[in-house]
């Protein structure tokens, strides 16, 4: 089955933890992102990934790290996270070239930090 | 800079009803339009997209969207919901020559009444 996976679910933590949210993809594609969700403002993107070795800014990068070092995983770190990065987090990924663009998304991360 | 617009936050119907949800786009270039639907504690859906041609395109669920350019609008619409269809609904834009950038709407919040 075609699906991108989450690792956890749920989490909860303290201020300046370093924590990692795993993000993996079984249909080979190209692009991947990070969304943050918060109620009245839709999700935002954090980092995108056009391939291996390939990441960028998306609209709200601060506090965050990704990494794309194999073409299905895209890991979100937050090294010290803070209470302004509690929210739910979404990964996605999106097969390159034309008539592609539809975004495939995970379940999504709750994360609270205290 | 590109933006998406849903105005209405929040809109109760009665099931059975017909259903109009708005979404407005600020583009300079012909964009790529889609629809998501988020049920309670889920992940994004893809309900339609919208790339080129007829500016009428139907999607899952029993659902349409029709784009007008002359208004940048892309609202979407139902004959008749189902109390199944109580979840929040997302307009996004997506900019051509990018496939891993895209621009979400704040969401558009459905409640049915029984």
């Amino acid at each position: 089955e075609a699906q991108v996976t989450q690792n956890p679910r749920y989490l909860i933590t303290v201020t300046g933890k370093k924590l990692t949210v795993t993000c993996s993809q079984n249909m080979n594609h190209e692009y991947m992102s990070w969304y943050r969700q918060d109620p009245g403002l839709g999700l935002r993107q954090i980092y995108y990934s056009m391939n291996v070795e390939v990441t960028d800014k998306g609209d709200v990068p601060e506090g965050y790290k990704v990494s794309r070092k194999e073409k299905r995983n895209f890991p979100l770190i937050l090294e010290s996270p803070s209470p302004n990065q509690t929210s739910l987090y979404f990964c996605a990924s999106t097969r390159a070239g034309t008539s592609a663009y539809e975004q495939y998304f995970g379940p999504g991360t709750r994360l609270t930090v205290t | 800079a590109q933006s998406v617009t849903q105005p209405d936050i929040h809109i109760t119907v009665s099931e059975g009803a017909s259903l109009e949800l708005r979404c407005n786009y600020s583009y300079g270039a012909t964009p790529y339009l889609f629809w998501y639907v988020q049920s309670p504690g889920q992940g994004l859906q893809l309900l339609l997209k919208y790339f080129s041609g007829d500016t009428l395109v139907q999607g899952i669920k029993g659902f349409e969207a029709e784009f007008k350019r002359s208004q940048s609008s892309f609202n979407l619409r139902k004959p008749s919901v189902h109390w199944s269809d109580a979840a929040e609904y997302f307009c996004a834009v997506v900019q051509y020559s990018s496939a891993s950038k895209i621009i979400f709407g704040s969401g558009t919040r459905l409640s049915i009444r029984p």
